[in-house]
């Protein structure tokens, strides 16, 4: 089904490890996007990219790096992980105007630092 | 800064009620207004989407509707049922540089047999 991928679905860090999540869409779409989701906080854009080989910061962006090589990836990655990034990760998509279908995302990824 | 609100927080109604969920935005110059759903552990599914020009959208039991100049939107279901219950979030999109997305923290419905 076309749609958005998120991979590892679930992942258990200890404090100081690093780690890369991946995020796949096959819509073409220009956008993407990474958001955690905290119990109380709601969702908060951590970084976003307006195409291949651009990115820029969102609301919450320390403590994590994101890529976008190939249009249809987008990686966040985490140099050393702490406690406060236990979080569930979502990654979504949209065109650019976005007035067809809005954003899509993905299944989420479940994070816990130990 | 657009802050997005989400009125009530937890909602729980007998199967068969009729409904109302409502979002409210502090910036009424937004792109467009999208309704998501999301079970527990779950990802978002989204409902429905309306542009700052439309007044509604419908889809199937689900109704929402924007009035951008008060800043107000709501989504209402007819006859629901247990499987409606869900987390709704409601997201609005700027009219910015970048099309990014701004969320309530939600509403959880629990629809009891």
């Amino acid at each position: 089904n076309a749609g958005v991928t998120q991979t590892p679905k679930f992942r258990v860090l200890k404090t100081g490890q690093s780690m890369t999540l991946l995020c796949a869409q096959d819509m073409n779409h220009e956008y993407m996007y990474w958001y955690r989701q905290d119990p109380g906080m709601g969702l908060r854009l951590i970084h976003y990219s307006v195409g291949e080989g651009t990115t820029a910061k969102g609301e919450v962006p320390d403590g994590y790096n994101v890529s976008r090589l190939k249009k249809q990836n987008f990686l966040l990655g985490l140099e050393s992980a702490a406690p406060s990034q236990t979080s569930v990760y979502f990654c979504a998509s949209s065109s650019r105007t976005g007035n067809l279908y809005g954003y899509t995302f993905g299944s989420g990824t479940r994070l816990t630092v130990v | 800064k657009q802050e997005v609100t989400q009125i009530p927080a937890a909602l729980s109604v007998p199967e068969g009620e009729n409904l109302v969920l409502n979002c409210s935005f502090t910036d009424s110059a937004i792109y467009n207004l999208q309704w998501f759903r999301q079970d527990p552990g779950k990802g978002l599914t989204s409902l429905l989407l309306i542009q700052s020009s439309q007044r509604e959208q419908t889809s199937g039991r689900l109704n929402a509707s924007l009035d951008k100049s008060s800043g107000r939107s709501t989504l209402y279901i007819a006859a629901s049922q247990p499987g409606d219950s869900a987390t709704y979030l409601c997201a609005v999109r700027e009219n910015s540089g970048y099309s990014t997305l701004t969320f309530g923290k939600g509403t959880m419905l629990l629809v009891s047999p």
